[in-house]
């Protein structure tokens, strides 16, 4: 069993539609969780990032950690075409913070 | 473009030949990364480096891998005797490690990638 699990979708929506975008992660020593989108052919930028439970936004993102579930998400509200890519959710632990864990990310279309 | 670069971006080798790829860093980030990603998965730690000295090495880093980085600037990671699974993206990170030490977060800024395909 991986350490992180990510629905690989694809997932299609319809532009302006609300996304979900999921991960459970099985080490309960996770403390830095990442979201990073990846365009095709490039390397992956980091979107958002939260340091052990809560909520964080920026703009049209919101990332959810709880991590009595183990279990985070990213939600993109006003969805855009430019959206389209994959997005990884990443973790590491406070002992080993420069080892980051990767999901196998999730693929996710937006439909003008 | 002061971001991370990588080269070559795209490499063709046959099986059992040696390759090299060239990472540099942002030019004040004292930590770099190597990771390796194929097709349909996230990518996977190989090593990082603080300034000149390796500190962690994944299990996936078998003895054919090598990873250096002599001036604490620029890496290189070799191959030795290159297979079929090798084929791979191999992206380099880069970091401005703080005073925290390794259990510090730093944000990784990831390079595009040379993308390995072993014949």
């Amino acid at each position: 069993q991986k350490e992180v699990e990510q629905d690989p979708g694809p997932l299609s929506v319809p532009e302006g539609a609300i996304v979900s975008l999921n991960c459970t992660y099985s080490n309960s020593a996770f403390q830095y969780f990442m979201w990073y989108r990846q365009y095709s052919r490039k390397g992956p930028e980091l979107l958002m990032y939260t340091y052990s439970s809560g909520n964080k936004e920026d703009g049209r993102f919101t990332a959810q950690v709880d991590k009595s579930s183990k279990y985070i998400s990213l939600f993109i509200r006003d969805s855009q075409p430019s959206d389209s890519a994959t997005y990884l959710c990443a973790m590491s632990t406070y002992s080993s913070a420069s080892k980051i864990i990767f999901g196998s990310g999730t693929r996710l279309s937006i439909r003008p | 473009d002061t971001g991370v670069s990588q080269d070559p971006r795209h490499k063709i080798t046959k099986r059992g030949q040696n390759v090299t790829f060239r990472c540099d860093p942002i030019s004040e980030h004292n930590r770099l990364y190597w990771y390796r990603q194929t097709l349909g998965q996230g990518p996977e730690f190989l090593t990082y480096f603080q300034n000149e000295a390796q500190l962690e090495k994944s299990r996936l880093l078998s003895d054919r891998f090598s990873a250096e980085r002599p001036k604490g600037s620029f890496s290189t990671l070799e191959i030795q005797r290159t297979e079929q699974g090798d084929s791979a993206m191999y992206l380099c990170a880069s970091s401005l490690g703080l005073a925290g030490g390794p259990s510090s977060y730093n944000e990784q800024f990831f390079g595009p990638g040379t993308r390995l395909t072993v014949l």
